[in-house]
């Protein structure tokens, strides 16, 4: 199973500001996401993390409000721009086994945007 | 559109059985997955069933009928530490791109 470094594991934020989730997978994976946890709710794709290339996100998310890079295999971070108070969440990066089609979950970034 | 669905709620005493039901409407299908989550952690993986039938993973089983588009996930044995929120989550295209239920809260009570 893959070992999934995030940080920071938490944060509080002004209003308007951006912030920067860092993903380290302690092997190189083909295939990385990003998920978002609002309070309360489960847990929403936000967009597939493609190494070298452009981010896929779902309906409702763009890139303008959620910057993603994916320098390497091992590697990916998350911005959350301009934010608000409907931005607190908790943001978990997860990978794949390819094999069994487990989910393996960072230990997520919970963000409280005052 | 896609949907899936799952009680808020339920509440069982230590020693019992509690049964989760999921329904599911998606464009496709790949496998259904039975996620794990206390409060503040990240989801853990409990169990998975892509063809239809019963999968047993000690004290856990889950079961899945791919014709009525519906899982259950079977706890029995209940434990305090059972006390979370247990995820349905179904797979339609490609790995690792899930589509979640709300969730259901198992309380375990003395």
């Amino acid at each position: 199973s893959a070992v999934i470094s995030q940080k920071p594991s938490r944060d509080i934020c002004q209003r308007g500001t951006s912030l920067t989730i860092q993903c380290q997978v302690d092997s190189q994976v083909t295939m990385m996401f990003w998920y978002r946890q609002q309070p309360g709710q489960s847990l929403t794709l936000i967009a597939t993390a493609n190494q070298g290339s452009e981010a896929t996100y779902e309906s409702g998310f763009v890139i303008d409000k959620f910057p993603i890079s994916r320098p390497n295999l091992t590697f990916s971070t998350l911005t959350v721009s301009n934010m608000s108070p409907e931005d607190s969440s908790i943001y978990l990066c997860s990978v794949p086994d390819l094999n069994t089609g487990e989910l393996f979950f960072g230990e997520g970034s919970r963000l409280t945007v005052l | 559109g896609q949907n899936i669905d799952q009680p808020t709620e339920m509440t069982a005493t230590e020693g019992a059985i509690v049964q989760i039901n999921c329904t599911y409407q998606t464009s496709g299908f790949n496998g259904l997955f039975w996620y794990q989550q206390h409060a503040g952690e990240a989801p853990t993986f409990l169990s998975y069933n892509v063809l239809d039938g019963l999968e047993e993973k000690g004290r856990f089983s889950s079961f899945l009928s791919r014709s009525k588009g519906y899982s259950h996930l079977l706890l029995k044995e209940l434990q305090m530490k059972d006390s979370a929120s247990y995820l349905c989550a179904v797979t339609t295209d490609s790995w690792g791109k899930f589509q979640f239920g709300a969730g259901t809260q198992v309380v375990v009570t003395p």
